[in-house]
């Protein structure tokens, strides 16, 4: 059936260092591709979109790229910050009326 | 606007006891979407409206579970008989159209001792 697949986590990462979380999806057709942030105590926040193939969405120095052929939106930033500390969900409609959300990957950068 | 409102932030309640939270979502969007968030999981769809009308509805949302729109304002969300299993964060969203992206509420957090 019509999934969101994110990488486990948590992620642990040094100020400064790189980031990858994956995201893949499983759905018919090509559906907008979302990435949520919760930080601590907070709800859940968008951080970036993508409404396309090959469209990329960017927000706050994160990237992701919309790949149709791996059915993927991995999220990026180039140098993390002890406030990107949070949980990271990739969500989509696959194609219905309400979003489907992956599990989450909690991120703590460390000082 | 103040963007997606939710009362309460928290409700202890017992076995049993019947709970009902609010959310009052962005008064332009005319879409409003019901999850459900346990600890360390993804929000989990429960039910959504379109105006007033109930569009659909999870299997998540047993026969104790009960959400209302009226007006195609702000909408309830009642637990009967609440089981601790229904211990979960309680989100509310709204959106202007289709995958447009949600606006979030802070959330109800429910615990049933």
């Amino acid at each position: 059936g019509n999934s969101v697949t994110q990488m486990e986590g948590p992620v642990t990462l040094s100020e400064e260092a790189f980031l990858t979380i994956n995201c893949t999806y499983t759905a018919t057709g090509y559906p907008s591709l979302f990435w949520y942030v919760q930080y601590p105590g907070e709800g859940l926040q968008l951080l970036l979109k993508a409404t396309k193939a090959d469209d990329k969405g960017s927000n706050k120095g994160f990237e992701a790229t919309y790949r149709k052929e791996t059915t993927s939106f991995h999220l990026e930033k180039g140098s993390v910050q002890v406030s990107d500390s949070a949980v990271y969900f990739c969500a989509s409609p696959l194609g219905g009326q309400n979003f489907v959300f992956g599990p989450g990957t909690r991120l703590s950068v460390l000082p | 606007d103040t963007g997606v409102s939710q009362d309460p932030r928290h409700k202890i309640t017992k076995r049993g006891q019947n709970v009902t939270f609010r959310c009052d979502p962005i008064s332009e969007h005319n879409r409003l979407y019901w999850y459900r968030q346990t600890l360390g999981q993804g929000p989990e769809f429960l039910t959504y409206f379109q105006n007033e009308a109930q569009l659909e509805k999870s299997r998540l949302l047993s026969d104790r579970f009960s959400a209302e729109r009226p007006k195609g304002s702000f909408s309830t969300l009642e637990i009967q008989r609440t089981e601790q299993g229904d211990s979960a964060m309680y989100l509310c969203a709204s959106s202007p159209q289709a995958n447009y992206g949600y606006t979030f509420g802070s959330g109800t957090r429910l615990t049933v001792v």
